[in-house]
């Protein structure tokens, strides 16, 4: 059982937009500690989506987005498209337990 | 191009002994800490403890303490994860990550950089 909680699947159709929520407590994101955000396809590296709740590296499109209040934050992807079909992981710190703490995964299917 | 290239898959039986790599190229390994997180069905992800490659320091979660060793040799680039007695409940996939800050002070670090895994499996 992860610390941060997100729903197990979503899904959406081509160009729609979704959104994955990760929801923490008063020891990690409700403690202002930030959120990073990964996209995983099995069998290949992770890759930073996300930082510092809502900054994109270089290379990650604006069609990825993130947000945080409170002890949740959330992940959108606007105008979905099938490579988008992947994992999706929010990852934070909390201080009860001196750890760096992940979220149990999203799996979003494009239909 | 910046990678982190981990060593292949492992299968091995309780109480065996291991260590598994993850080679740093295409930047300054010492310049970066490089982190170890392990996968399982059970537990999802799960941060295990960083190594910096400059000077070999070294910090673990507290759920992996004692469990593992984690260290580094930078004169080739490479960090380790090891174990002295494998268990059936350490079969999971292991990824090491590199750590970028991005604000001073505090745990402000993200995974910018992925190795592909190394999948670990321990059975009799």
């Amino acid at each position: 059982q992860s610390v941060l909680t997100q729903p197990p699947s979503v899904s959406g159709a081509p160009g729609q937009r979704v959104t994955i929520s990760c929801t923490g407590s008063s020891s990690n994101i409700g403690a202002d500690y930030d959120v990073h955000w990964y996209q995983h396809l099995p069998g290949t590296a992770p890759k930073v989506l996300i930082y510092d709740n809502n900054n994109r590296p270089s290379g990650v499109p604006d069609r990825f987005s993130g947000s945080k209040s409170g002890t949740s934050a959330s992940l959108a992807i606007t105008g979905l498209q099938t490579e988008d079909e992947a994992d999706y992981y929010c990852q934070s710190y909390d201080n009860s337990l001196s750890d760096w703490v992940f979220g149990g995964g999203t799996k979003l299917t494009v239909l | 191009e910046v990678q982190l290239v981990q060593s292949g898959a492992e299968v091995k039986k309780p109480g065996e002994s291991l260590r598994i790599s993850c080679r740093g190229s295409g930047y300054r390994f010492t310049s970066y800490w490089i982190t170890w997180v392990r996968q399982t069905p059970g537990k999802g992800l799960q941060w295990m403890g960083i190594v910096d490659p400059s000077d070999s320091y070294i910090n673990y979660s507290p759920s992996f303490q004692g469990h593992v060793t984690i260290s580094a040799d930078k004169s080739i680039s490479t960090a380790y994860l090891q174990w002295s007695s494998l268990k059936a409940s350490d079969t999971g996939v292991y990824y090491c990550a590199r750590l970028r800050r991005y604000l001073e002070g505090g745990p402000y670090y993200y995974m910018d950089v992925w190795g592909t895994g190394t999948t670990v499996t321990v059975s009799s």
